[in-house]
């Protein structure tokens, strides 16, 4: 069975320090791989995704993911944290079968000090 | 981002109340979902629709109904609630036909069972 692993629950990173969020994943096939960002009262938005290709995906708001296969990782970075980037992140793995069918990590929360 | 958009954002309701969550997307997707965001617990598929009919069924409790009258609308209606269903409600969509469609969600409906 997939399962997504989010080793930190909470992270807190100084102002326009780097920022590196763990992910580890469990899935027999080539994965659908995904960052999600989800704000307080608010649903989750799509940073950035991995399908096949390049192994480093570039997202929104300056993010990246590097897709390491040999270490089933999917660690999400940051060169320098802005403070609107306080928020939950959450990593998920799937495939697409006629629809997304996604497993979500519990999330790490980022709190950015200044 | 008003392309699901999920109505109330919060409802109170007891536990011999029958209410019904809303959503709607004006992407033009064909695939429809619903999560539960419980604190501390990863997100929970609930119930997808395909092309309006239903292809994933988690083994949510009958309390919960999913309608999907059409592409653009979701329902979820609630009967004899329990307080541990307390949570975020998420709505997502995507175009299940393309590999390349993530989910996109709707900003959630807090629902407390008092």
């Amino acid at each position: 069975a997939q399962s997504v692993t989010q080793p930190d629950i909470h992270i807190t990173v100084s102002e326009g320090a780097s920022l590196e969020l763990r992910c580890n994943y469990s899935y027999g096939a080539t994965p659908y791989l995904f960052w999600y960002v989800q704000s307080p009262g608010q649903g989750l938005q799509l940073l950035l995704k991995y399908f096949s290709g390049d192994t480093l995906v570039q997202g929104i708001k300056g993010f990246e993911a590097e897709f390491k296969r040999s270490q089933s990782s999917f660690n999400l970075r940051k060169p320098s944290v802005h403070w609107s980037d306080a928020a939950e992140y959450f990593c998920a793995v799937g495939r697409n079968t006629g629809f997304q069918k996604l497993v979500f990590g519990t999330g790490t929360r980022l709190l950015v000090s200044p | 981002e008003t392309g699901v958009t999920q109505t109330p954002r919060h409802l109170v309701m007891g536990m011999t109340n029958k209410k019904s969550l809303k959503c709607e997307q004006h992407l033009g997707h064909n695939a429809m979902y619903w999560y539960k965001q419980s604190a501390k617990k990863p997100l929970e598929l609930m119930f997808v629709y395909s092309l309006e009919e239903r292809v994933e069924n988690n083994s949510v409790p009958s309390r919960f109904s999913p309608e999907c009258p059409n592409s653009s609308h979701l329902f979820l209606h609630l009967h004899t609630l329990q307080p541990e269903d307390s949570a975020l409600y998420l709505c997502a969509s995507s175009q299940g036909s393309s590999y390349n469609s993530p989910l996109h969600f709707g900003n959630g409906t807090r629902l407390t069972v008092t």
